[in-house]
Protein backbone atom coordinates (compact mmCIF):
# COMPACT_ATOMS: atom_id res chain seq x y z
CA UNK A 1 0.00 0.00 0.00
CA UNK A 2 2.04 2.95 -1.29
CA UNK A 3 1.65 6.14 1.12
CA UNK A 4 0.83 9.85 0.08
CA UNK A 5 2.34 10.89 -3.27
CA UNK A 6 3.25 14.55 -4.23
CA UNK A 7 5.07 15.55 -7.05
CA UNK A 8 7.83 17.31 -8.07
CA UNK A 9 9.44 17.31 -5.10
CA UNK A 10 10.91 20.28 -5.83
CA UNK A 11 10.21 23.02 -7.97
CA UNK A 12 11.22 26.06 -9.08
CA UNK A 13 9.30 28.92 -11.08
CA UNK A 14 10.02 32.75 -12.01
CA UNK A 15 8.01 35.30 -10.18
CA UNK A 16 4.98 35.63 -11.71
CA UNK A 17 4.42 31.90 -13.30
CA UNK A 18 2.10 29.56 -12.61
CA UNK A 19 3.01 26.50 -9.79
CA UNK A 20 1.02 23.25 -9.77
CA UNK A 21 1.64 20.80 -6.45
CA UNK A 22 0.03 17.44 -7.69
CA UNK A 23 -0.67 14.93 -4.35
CA UNK A 24 -2.12 11.34 -4.48
CA UNK A 25 -3.54 9.86 -1.46
CA UNK A 26 -3.06 6.86 0.41
CA UNK A 27 -5.72 4.13 -1.45
CA UNK A 28 -8.66 4.47 0.62
CA UNK A 29 -7.78 7.49 1.64
CA UNK A 30 -10.63 10.20 0.43
CA UNK A 31 -9.77 12.99 2.90
CA UNK A 32 -6.77 15.52 1.80
CA UNK A 33 -5.26 18.39 3.53
CA UNK A 34 -2.78 20.79 2.33
CA UNK A 35 -0.52 22.77 4.67
CA UNK A 36 2.34 25.36 4.21
CA UNK A 37 5.19 25.65 6.02
CA UNK A 38 8.08 27.88 6.03
CA UNK A 39 11.59 27.29 7.51
CA UNK A 40 11.88 27.09 11.29
CA UNK A 41 7.94 27.56 11.36
CA UNK A 42 5.18 25.44 12.18
CA UNK A 43 2.41 23.57 9.81
CA UNK A 44 0.07 26.23 8.69
CA UNK A 45 -3.47 24.46 7.45
CA UNK A 46 -4.49 25.68 4.23
CA UNK A 47 -7.41 23.86 2.92
CA UNK A 48 -9.52 20.28 3.43
CA UNK A 49 -10.65 18.34 0.50
CA UNK A 50 -12.89 15.38 0.12
CA UNK A 51 -13.50 14.19 -3.43
CA UNK A 52 -15.23 16.82 -5.83
CA UNK A 53 -15.83 18.82 -2.54
CA UNK A 54 -14.07 21.69 -0.53
CA UNK A 55 -15.05 21.12 2.85
CA UNK A 56 -12.48 23.64 4.55
CA UNK A 57 -10.75 26.09 2.77
CA UNK A 58 -10.42 28.97 5.73
CA UNK A 59 -6.14 28.64 5.55
CA UNK A 60 -6.11 29.70 1.89
CA UNK A 61 -4.59 32.97 0.84
CA UNK A 62 -7.92 35.02 -0.89
CA UNK A 63 -6.33 35.82 -4.17
CA UNK A 64 -3.86 33.26 -6.52
CA UNK A 65 -4.33 29.94 -4.32
CA UNK A 66 -6.71 27.32 -5.26
CA UNK A 67 -7.36 23.44 -4.58
CA UNK A 68 -9.08 20.39 -6.23
CA UNK A 69 -9.76 17.25 -5.78
CA UNK A 70 -11.46 15.85 -8.73
CA UNK A 71 -13.16 12.80 -9.10
CA UNK A 72 -10.57 10.72 -10.93
CA UNK A 73 -6.61 11.53 -10.21
CA UNK A 74 -4.72 13.73 -7.50
CA UNK A 75 -5.51 16.69 -5.64
CA UNK A 76 -4.33 20.45 -6.96
CA UNK A 77 -2.78 23.01 -5.34
CA UNK A 78 -2.27 25.84 -7.66
CA UNK A 79 -0.71 29.28 -7.48
CA UNK A 80 -0.95 31.45 -9.95
CA UNK A 81 1.75 34.40 -10.38
CA UNK A 82 3.83 32.84 -7.92
CA UNK A 83 5.84 35.62 -5.37
CA UNK A 84 8.95 35.17 -3.56
CA UNK A 85 6.81 34.55 -0.26
CA UNK A 86 5.50 31.70 -1.77
CA UNK A 87 8.72 29.85 -1.49
CA UNK A 88 8.16 27.08 1.04
CA UNK A 89 7.23 23.66 1.81
CA UNK A 90 3.86 22.31 0.71
CA UNK A 91 2.80 19.28 2.40
CA UNK A 92 -0.49 17.20 1.66
CA UNK A 93 -1.68 14.81 3.67
CA UNK A 94 -4.74 11.73 3.80
CA UNK A 95 -7.13 10.37 5.97
CA UNK A 96 -9.41 7.50 5.50
CA UNK A 97 -12.99 8.46 5.54
CA UNK A 98 -14.22 6.43 8.20
CA UNK A 99 -15.29 7.92 11.68
CA UNK A 100 -12.76 8.34 14.35
CA UNK A 101 -9.55 9.86 15.14
CA UNK A 102 -8.86 10.11 11.89
CA UNK A 103 -5.23 10.06 11.93
CA UNK A 104 -3.19 11.74 9.08
CA UNK A 105 -0.64 10.57 7.11
CA UNK A 106 1.81 13.17 4.76
CA UNK A 107 3.48 12.98 2.18
CA UNK A 108 6.94 13.91 1.77
CA UNK A 109 6.19 17.63 0.19
CA UNK A 110 6.65 19.82 -2.51
CA UNK A 111 9.72 22.24 -2.03
CA UNK A 112 8.11 25.38 -3.92
CA UNK A 113 11.31 28.21 -4.97
CA UNK A 114 10.35 31.67 -6.44
CA UNK A 115 13.02 33.16 -7.95
CA UNK B 1 -4.27 33.05 21.66
CA UNK B 2 -2.99 30.05 19.38
CA UNK B 3 -5.57 27.00 19.10
CA UNK B 4 -1.86 24.84 20.05
CA UNK B 5 1.01 25.60 21.45
CA UNK B 6 4.03 24.74 22.51
CA UNK B 7 7.46 25.45 23.81
CA UNK B 8 9.50 25.71 20.65
CA UNK B 9 12.74 24.60 22.88
CA UNK B 10 15.28 23.24 22.05
CA UNK B 11 15.54 20.95 24.94
CA UNK B 12 18.93 19.68 24.78
CA UNK B 13 19.53 16.75 27.05
CA UNK B 14 21.79 13.32 27.30
CA UNK B 15 21.06 10.56 26.26
CA UNK B 16 19.14 7.97 28.29
CA UNK B 17 17.70 11.08 30.14
CA UNK B 18 13.66 10.92 30.61
CA UNK B 19 12.22 14.48 29.12
CA UNK B 20 8.97 15.27 28.74
CA UNK B 21 6.87 17.92 26.46
CA UNK B 22 3.59 19.53 26.84
CA UNK B 23 1.31 20.71 24.41
CA UNK B 24 -1.98 23.05 25.55
CA UNK B 25 -5.02 23.86 23.42
CA UNK B 26 -7.66 26.34 23.37
CA UNK B 27 -10.82 24.55 22.44
CA UNK B 28 -12.51 22.76 24.91
CA UNK B 29 -14.33 20.76 22.15
CA UNK B 30 -10.88 19.11 20.19
CA UNK B 31 -11.95 15.57 19.55
CA UNK B 32 -8.81 13.65 19.26
CA UNK B 33 -5.52 14.56 19.65
CA UNK B 34 -1.92 13.34 18.27
CA UNK B 35 1.70 13.37 18.49
CA UNK B 36 3.70 13.64 15.60
CA UNK B 37 7.66 13.93 14.64
CA UNK B 38 9.25 16.02 12.14
CA UNK B 39 12.85 15.40 10.97
CA UNK B 40 14.75 18.11 9.51
CA UNK B 41 12.65 18.77 5.82
CA UNK B 42 11.34 15.80 5.97
CA UNK B 43 7.36 15.52 6.41
CA UNK B 44 5.61 15.11 9.70
CA UNK B 45 5.30 10.95 11.14
CA UNK B 46 2.41 10.38 13.08
CA UNK B 47 4.00 8.86 16.18
CA UNK B 48 1.30 8.25 18.22
CA UNK B 49 -2.39 9.16 18.94
CA UNK B 50 -3.55 10.46 22.49
CA UNK B 51 -6.21 8.81 24.23
CA UNK B 52 -8.13 10.02 27.30
CA UNK B 53 -6.86 7.06 29.04
CA UNK B 54 -3.38 7.67 28.33
CA UNK B 55 -1.08 5.16 26.02
CA UNK B 56 1.95 3.79 25.85
CA UNK B 57 4.54 2.66 23.19
CA UNK B 58 7.28 1.61 24.26
CA UNK B 59 9.46 4.48 25.55
CA UNK B 60 6.91 6.76 24.64
CA UNK B 61 4.09 7.71 26.96
CA UNK B 62 0.99 10.00 25.93
CA UNK B 63 -1.52 11.73 27.93
CA UNK B 64 -4.66 13.70 27.91
CA UNK B 65 -5.89 16.21 30.75
CA UNK B 66 -8.59 18.09 29.05
CA UNK B 67 -9.52 19.84 32.57
CA UNK B 68 -6.32 21.57 32.12
CA UNK B 69 -6.67 21.04 28.65
CA UNK B 70 -3.11 19.98 27.44
CA UNK B 71 -1.49 17.01 26.31
CA UNK B 72 2.10 15.29 27.29
CA UNK B 73 4.76 13.19 25.86
CA UNK B 74 7.20 11.52 28.14
CA UNK B 75 10.17 9.75 26.06
CA UNK B 76 12.32 7.62 28.08
CA UNK B 77 15.98 6.43 27.81
CA UNK B 78 16.44 8.89 25.33
CA UNK B 79 18.10 7.85 22.03
CA UNK B 80 20.49 9.98 19.76
CA UNK B 81 18.08 9.16 17.39
CA UNK B 82 14.89 10.80 19.12
CA UNK B 83 16.78 14.30 17.93
CA UNK B 84 13.67 15.82 15.45
CA UNK B 85 11.17 18.23 16.30
CA UNK B 86 7.75 16.73 18.10
CA UNK B 87 4.57 18.65 16.67
CA UNK B 88 1.40 18.09 18.76
CA UNK B 89 -1.89 18.48 17.32
CA UNK B 90 -5.61 18.51 17.98
CA UNK B 91 -8.68 17.78 16.26
CA UNK B 92 -12.00 19.85 16.27
CA UNK B 93 -13.45 19.68 12.65
CA UNK B 94 -9.83 20.32 11.22
CA UNK B 95 -6.68 19.21 12.65
CA UNK B 96 -4.24 22.25 13.77
CA UNK B 97 -1.10 21.55 14.96
CA UNK B 98 1.50 23.14 17.32
CA UNK B 99 4.67 24.88 15.85
CA UNK B 100 7.20 22.32 17.33
CA UNK B 101 9.35 21.32 19.99
CA UNK B 102 12.46 20.43 19.30
CA UNK B 103 15.00 18.02 20.90
CA UNK B 104 18.44 17.35 20.82
CA UNK B 105 19.57 14.27 21.92
CA UNK B 106 23.58 14.33 22.73
CA UNK B 107 25.95 11.46 23.43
Amino acid sequence: NAGVMQNPRHLVRRRGQEARLRCSPMKGHSHVYWYRQLPEEGLKFMVYLQKENIIDESGMPKERFSAEFPKEGPSILRIQQVVRGDSAAYFCASSPPQRGNNEQFFGPGTRLTVL
Amino acid sequence: RKEVEQDPGPFNVPEGATVAFNCTYSNSASQSFFWYRQDCRKEPKLLMSVYSSGNEDGRFTAQLNRASQYISLLIRDSKLSDSATYLCAQRHQKVTFGTGTKLQVIP
